[in-house]
C-alpha cells in the first residue's frame, strides 16, 4: 500500500540558509500536518492543512511557512535556518471526516551547520 | 508543560512474557489516544487507538486500557517478541466531535527492548 511520502530524506544547510521540504500525502488523504523530533524529544506539532488550507498551528516558528497544494502534497519552507532546526522532521496525512488516524512519512533527517 | 507523560524511558522483557507499557496525561480535554512504534531512523507507526468512550480495545496480540479517572492509559503486548523492539510513543487528541486525528500531543516515547 502507498504511504507518505516526504523528500529529500536527508538535507544538510547552513545557518542562515533556506530549506524546503515536501511530503506527499497517502492517496485520497485530504490533510496533511507536520511535525517536528529534536534529538531525544517527542514529535511536537508544527502546523496541519485540509483542503489546502490551514486547519491548525502548533509551535511553529515565524520563520517558517508552509502550504498544501491542489494535488494535496505539502511543503514546508524553512528561512534563516538556526542550530537549532536540526531535528527530525515528519509529515503525516489522514483523510478528514472519514475515522482513520494519521499515518507517518519516514521523515526528513534536517542538519544545520 | 507535558501533557502527556511517560514515566519510564525504558522497558527490558523477555520474549514471550507480556510487557505493560504506561502513558498518563493531564489535559481531560483529550477524547483519542494513539499508540506509535518508532524504529530509529523511521516515522512513528500507528499500532492501536481508542476512544474516550471505551475503556479496552484490543488488536491481535496488542491491547489499550484506558483508565479516564486516573488519566491513564496502558499498552500490553502479549507474547512479547524481538522484533517488538522500538521506541514506542503514545500520543493524544483533542478531536472534539470533530473527525481529525491526526493532531498530536505526544508522550516523550518508551524504549521496549525484548529479549530472546
Amino acid at each position: 500500500a502507498a504511504g507518505v511520502i516526504q523528500s529529500p530524506r536527508h538535507l544538510i544547510k547552513e545557518k542562515r540558509e533556506t530549506a524546503t521540504l515536501k511530503c506527499y500525502p497517502i492517496p485520497r488523504h485530504d490533510t496533511v500536518y507536520w511535525y517536528q523530533q529534536g534529538p531525544g524529544q517527542d514529535p511536537q506539532f508544527l502546523i496541519s492543512f485540509y483542503e489546502k488550507m490551514q486547519s491548525d498551528k502548533g509551535s511553529i516558528p515565524d520563520r517558517f511557512s508552509a502550504q498544501q497544494f491542489s494535488d494535496y502534497h505539502s511543503e514546508l519552507n524553512m528561512s534563516s535556518l538556526e542550530l537549532g532546526d536540526s531535528a527530525l522532521y515528519f509529515c503525516a496525512s489522514s483523510l478528514e471526516g472519514g475515522d482513520t488516524e494519521a499515518f507517518f512519512g519516514q521523515g526528513t533527517r534536517l542538519t544545520v551547520v | 508543560d507535558q501533557q502527556v507523560k511517560q514515566n519510564s524511558p525504558s522497558l527490558s522483557v523477555q520474549e514471550g512474557r507480556i510487557s505493560i507499557l504506561n502513558c498518563d496525561y493531564t489535559n481531560s480535554m483529550f477524547d483519542y489516544f494513539l499508540w506509535y512504534k518508532k524504529y530509529p531512523a523511521e516515522g512513528p507507526t500507528f499500532l492501536i487507538s481508542i476512544s474516550s468512550i471505551k475503556d479496552k480495545n484490543e488488536d491481535g496480540r496488542f491491547t489499550v486500557f484506558l483508565n479516564k479517572s486516573a488519566k491513564h492509559l496502558s499498552l500490553h503486548i502479549v507474547p512479547s517478541q524481538p522484533g517488538d523492539s522500538a521506541v514506542y510513543f503514545c500520543a493524544a487528541s483533542l478531536n472534539a466531535g470533530g473527525t481529525s486525528y491526526g493532531k498530536l500531543t505526544f508522550g516523550q516515547g518508551t524504549i521496549l527492548t525484548v529479549h530472546p
